[in-house]
């Protein structure tokens, strides 16, 4: 069974700074997928980023960047310079090779203030 | 990003009514799925939808909950009797491409009130 988990509940910041959420997976398919997805307070899920488990590679999107680390089973998602529209619950989900659904993490909410 | 559309947006049902969720994708997709989470909660799986049949469900899918593609392209899933603790966000997802760890794509959500 694979397990995701984000230890982080909440998360305030003040507009500007930068905020690491942090991802730990447990698997044992050799291959496999993250994803990070964003809840805004609309409500909808937007899909963020999807990272294979062959590909290591740090990834940067704007002002956002995530970290896969195989070792430490952990792939942790960073926003520089915060803004008051990032504010939303964020979700790391994993899917195996053989699997038909995803596993999500418990979420973390980050707010950020103005 | 592909299009999918749920309705109703928000459905209220008395505890052991049928309700039926819609989700339509714009394009055709071969893999469909249903989530639910309840309010404040994590995402939870229901079921997927392949090539026109159940591939994987959860426990939380039992017979109470059915899905079909009555016509081919809506994708539906029925609550027979709601119960209370039925009341949650309920999302459509599908995937682009040709398998099962494509990304998915999700619906705006239906929230389900059960009274």
């Amino acid at each position: 069974a694979q397990k995701v988990t984000q230890a982080q509940t909440e998360i305030s910041v003040v507009e500007k700074e930068d905020v690491t959420l942090d991802c730990v997976y447990e698997t044992r398919d050799t291959t496999y997928y993250l994803f990070w997805y964003k809840q805004p307070p609309s409500g909808e899920l937007v899909f963020l980023i999807r990272r294979n488990s062959f590909d290591e590679q740090n990834e940067i999107s704007g002002r956002y960047s995530w970290n896969f680390q195989k070792s430490t089973s952990s792939f942790n998602f960073t926003i520089t310079a915060s803004q008051v529209v990032d504010s939303a619950v964020y979700f790391c989900a994993l899917i195996g090779s053989n699997d038909y659904k995803l596993s999500f993490g418990a979420g973390t909410t980050v707010t950020v203030r103005a | 990003e592909p299009e999918v559309t749920q309705t109703p947006s928000h459905q209220v049902t008395q505890m052991g009514q049928e309700v039926i969720l819609r989700c339509v994708p714009i394009s055709n997709h071969l893999y469909f799925y249903w989530y639910r989470q309840i309010l404040g909660q994590k995402v939870e799986f229901l079921v997927s939808f392949y090539n026109n049949e159940i591939s994987e469900k959860s426990e939380i899918f039992d017979d109470q909950f059915s899905v079909e593609r009555p016509d081919g392209s809506n994708f539906t899933l029925k609550i027979r009797s709601t119960k209370l603790e039925d009341s949650a966000m309920y999302f459509c997802a599908i995937a682009i491409g040709g398998s099962s760890t494509d990304t998915q794509y999700f619906g705006p959500g239906t929230r389900l009130t059960v009274l």
